[in-house]
């Protein structure tokens, strides 16, 4: 596609309940990067894929936190048992390589657990 | 002490004003720097990139990096009621891809 695509824009979802967020990257870009955006702070990093491989998840916050990627394309970003610190903006970023350069965000998912 | 320092405003000048912008840093080993400008409800878009310290301008909008001071600047010449946005510096090392990421600050232009 023409940008980074990502789905649904917003999310409304009660504590404790699973949620999927999903992220249609630039054709062609290998790699995939997932950052957290909350109120008053800057982007925090999650974890990178380069192809369908992630080697790199230090960023996710705890192990209800999860990722994939297949086909080398469409990445979903899974939390498990919502919490209220878990509100915030999800941005996905695609890049033509796994070099830090070439950064294209997509415009995230606003996720509110209430 | 977050890695990346950056006053989040907000910031309010007039159309014509000159704004200024920037961000401090501690980790030593950024070498690449960047300003994003992110509109309400957008992703963050790419508005300047530099390597290492010195001025680059690109029409309104000149960068500056000085490593000696780890302090990095934007300004914005001939401010316009559509350069309202949240600014966000970001930086990485030479051989990471995971950037880091000021706090944003906020700018309205008031017309």
């Amino acid at each position: 596609g023409a940008g980074v695509s990502q789905s649904p824009s917003n999310k409304v979802t009660e504590k404790g309940k699973d949620v999927e967020l999903r992220c249609d990257p630039i054709s062609g870009h290998t790699a995939l990067y997932w950052y957290r955006q909350s109120l008053g702070q800057g982007l925090e990093f999650l974890i990178y894929f380069q192809g369908n491989s992630a080697p790199d998840k230090s960023g996710l916050p705890s192990d209800r936190f999860s990722a994939e990627r297949t086909g080398g394309s469409v990445s979903t970003l899974t939390i498990q048992r919502t919490q209220q610190e878990d509100s915030a903006v999800y941005l996905c970023a695609s890049s033509p390589h796994g070099t830090g350069d070439g950064y294209t965000f997509g415009s995230g998912t606003r996720l509110t657990v209430v | 002490q977050k890695e990346v320092e950056q006053d989040p405003g907000p910031l309010s000048v007039p159309e014509g004003a000159i704004v200024s912008l920037n961000c401090t840093y501690s980790n030593s080993a950024f070498q690449y720097f960047m300003w994003y400008r992110q509109y309400s409800r957008k992703g963050p878009e790419l508005l300047m990139y530099t390597y290492s310290s010195g001025n680059k301008e690109d029409g309104r909008f000149t960068a500056q990096v000085d490593k000696s001071s780890k302090y990095i600047s934007l300004f914005i010449r001939d401010s316009q009621p559509s350069d309202s946005a949240t600014y966000l510096c970001a930086m990485r090392r030479r051989d990471d891809y995971k950037l880091s990421f000021g706090a944003g600050t906020t700018v309205t232009v008031r017309a």
